[in-house]
């Protein structure tokens, strides 16, 4: 059964470090979504990205932040000078369209650890 | 603002009951309802989804909706160990692709 996949699983890095998550989503869904789950917190809506461009951001989707998909496979996320609040799983979704009844499916996340 | 509102437990249920998990939603604009099963430090993974009033049976799971109440629940017959986790109700509304996420229900099954 396909299913989405993440790099790494785990990332510790330093305060105010640039951090790179990648994910391959589902062959041949077209919408792709990060959400990040803070420990012990829900789990929230980061972006959504569709056709090349971001369809819908959050609020906590600020200027540190950034989406890519740079090849026909991967989906990235970047944070770019990361914060300890930063700390969190995040994980990557994809879904075959973005109507209201599709389900998105999740990979199994990336715990990231900012120090 | 939206929100989606679950108890956080746990639920204690012993093995072969029935439980009961249930969530309330902020907005009346809101168009498709899932529930995900979380094990400790995993993802989400998607147990059923529900768009219409009224009942949605898969297996040993019923899923209900009344979008007057703003309410859906989920049903686990028979409950099993290997069914305890947290349980997520997430809403898409409308207007977007998002999914809102409830905080979640922790489900102890006691053998």
């Amino acid at each position: 059964e396909p299913e989405v996949t993440q790099t790494p699983s785990h990332q510790v890095t330093q305060m105010g470090q640039e951090v790179i998550l990648r994910c391959v989503p589902i062959s041949n869904h077209l919408y792709f979504y990060w959400y990040r789950q803070i420990l012990g917190q829900k789990v929230e809506f980061l972006v959504s990205f569709y056709n090349n461009e971001i369809s819908e951001k959050s609020e906590i989707f600020d200027d540190q932040f950034s989406v890519e998909r740079p090849d026909g496979s991967n989906f990235t996320l970047k944070i770019r000078s990361t914060k300890l609040e930063d700390s969190a799983m995040y994980f990557c979704a994809s879904s075959t369209s973005g109507g209201g009844t599709e389900t998105q499916y999740f990979g199994p996340g990336t715990r990231l650890l900012v120090l | 603002q939206k929100e989606v509102e679950q108890n956080s437990g746990p639920l204690s249920v012993p093995e072969g009951a029935i439980a009961s998990l249930n969530c309330t939603y902020s907005d009346r604009v809101s168009q498709s309802f899932f529930w995900y099963r979380q094990y400790s430090g995993k993802s989400p993974e998607l147990i059923m989804s529900i768009y219409s009033n009224g009942d949605k049976e898969d297996g040993r799971f019923t899923a209900q909706l009344n979008k007057a109440s703003q309410y859906v629940s989920l049903l686990i017959r028979d409950s099993q160990p290997s069914d305890s986790a947290t349980y997520l109700c997430a809403v898409k509304y409308n207007a977007g692709n998002m999914l809102t996420f409830g905080g979640g229900t922790r489900l102890m099954v006691k053998p």
